[in-house]
């Protein structure tokens, strides 16, 4: 009965490499979102779609795209991997309206090597 | 630029006291706060939250102030119990849905 589950839950690849992070919720939210936890761990908004519509796309290289098959479901694939990208990366969702808190899952540590 | 400040990365205090979290902010357009509790390995788990109308928001051991004056919010505990170890983050939003938050502060409650 996970709200926001994210796969894979650890995910080690080489520089240059294409690799994907699901995301689902079974909240019945109509907003997800992308945050990435930085190595002095404050958590940054990367995206955030809304019935599968872009809304915030926060200065993130176009190596990263997301996608929104439906409004359960935003993705992450990432091009070309740099060491840089060696993070955590959360899922998050909520209802649209205003003073709703994000529900997060428990994120993808992603090591580049 | 830190929009959301946490200014002590840790605190300790014994079981069945008071825990008293800070968190200090720069954005004017903040509306909305939140506070969020963080467990190793797992995702932000949400705690409590403020609207920029109010002061005080209450629910059952958790209680947020907040003080727009001083751009200052404070997260109360009591009483604190082991469980409550963990690390705690505050984040505020402008109504954008895109949360600013701070850097966290790690919570101990020694038995």
């Amino acid at each position: 009965d996970t709200a926001v589950s994210q796969t894979p839950k650890y995910l080690v690849t080489q520089m240059g490499n294409d690799k994907s992070i699901k995301c689902e919720q079974n909240l019945g939210h109509d907003t997800m979102y992308w945050y990435k936890q930085d190595s002095k761990k404050f958590l940054k908004i990367m995206f955030s779609y809304n019935n599968k519509e872009l809304i915030i796309n926060e200065t993130v290289p176009n190596r990263f795209s997301p996608k929104s098959p439906d409004k359960a479901h935003l993705n992450l694939h990432i091009n070309s991997l740099e060491l840089g990208d060696s993070a955590v990366y959360f899922c998050a969702s909520s209802h649209r309206q205003v003073n709703q808190p994000q529900h997060f899952g428990d994120g993808t540590r992603l090591s580049i090597l | 630029d830190q929009q959301v400040k946490q200014n002590s990365p840790s605190l300790s205090v014994q079981e069945g006291r008071i825990s008293i979290l800070n968190c200090d902010y720069t954005n004017s357009m903040f509306d909305y706060f939140l506070w969020y509790k963080k467990y190793p390995a797992e995702g932000p788990t949400f705690l409590i939250s403020i609207s920029s109308i109010k002061d005080k928001n209450e629910d059952g051991r958790f209680t947020v102030f907040l003080n727009k004056s001083a751009k200052h919010l404070s997260l109360h505990i009591v009483p604190s119990q082991p469980g409550d170890s963990a690390v705690y983050f505050c984040a505020g939003d402008t109504g954008r849905r895109a949360l600013t938050f701070g850097s966290g502060t790690r919570l101990q409650v020694q038995p």
